[in-house]
């Protein structure tokens, strides 16, 4: 059957760290991948966007890896401040009109 | 920046009742998006709306469900006779064009079914 998950449920990290999130899929093929940020009760945010013939992308603290043999994506946050703690969310689009997303991770950045 | 906006931001409603949800997608996109999230789970995709018509419809969005563009700026989501199981956040996306994937999402209508 076909999943999309991210390992944590909740990630603890101290500020200044660099925090990383798995996404990791099975029976996608995927020609890109998504990350967003949620914060309680509002809508999933845009923060990076990674095809399936790109390595790696970054967007200022933000660095996003994609392996398609693995079927992982990787979402990192370096230099990490309590301003980060929120819910990350992997979206992938399955080759049609609309995006699948793992049930998130909730990051908290500890001062 | 423009932004997709939803209204009302709460909705509360008793079983049996129709709603209504809107969103004005950002203003030069064509593609358009109805996505829910229950409390605790994940965002789930309802229905794509391009060029006047539906394109995609997940299980979800069945014969209670229905999508217009009445107008060249506003999108809706009707639901004929709500359910308990119908409360949830209920976000609005929307894309610019075919070779620009990413959706950006509205802050969602909380909608409570009593």
């Amino acid at each position: 059957s076909q999943k999309i998950e991210q390992n944590s449920e909740a990630l603890n990290i101290q500020e200044g760290k660099t925090a990383t999130l798995t996404c990791n899929y099975t029976n996608y093929s995927p020609a890109y991948l998504q990350w967003y940020r949620q914060d309680p009760g509002r809508g999933p945010v845009f923060l990076l966007l990674i095809r399936e013939n790109e390595k790696e992308k970054r967007k200022e603290r933000l660095k996003v890896t994609f392996d398609t043999t693995l079927k992982q994506s990787l979402f990192h946050i370096t230099a990490s401040q309590p301003a980060d703690s929120a819910t990350y969310l992997c979206a992938l689009d399955p080759r049609d009109d609309k995006i699948i997303f793992g049930k998130g991770t909730r990051l908290h950045i500890l001062p | 920046e423009p932004e997709v906006t939803q209204t009302p931001s709460h909705q509360v409603t008793q079983m049996g009742q129709e709603v209504i949800l809107r969103c004005v997608p950002i203003s030069n996109h064509l593609y358009f998006y109805w996505y829910r999230q229950i409390l605790g789970q994940k965002v789930e995709f309802l229905v794509s709306f391009y060029n006047n018509e539906i394109s995609e419809k997940s299980e979800i969005f069945d014969d209670q469900f229905s999508v217009e563009r009445p107008d060249g700026s506003n999108f809706t989501l009707k639901i004929r006779s709500t359910k308990l199981e119908d409360s949830a956040m209920y976000f609005c996306a929307s894309r610019r064009a075919a070779t620009q994937e990413t959706q950006y999402f509205g802050p969602g209508t909380r909608l409570l079914v009593l």
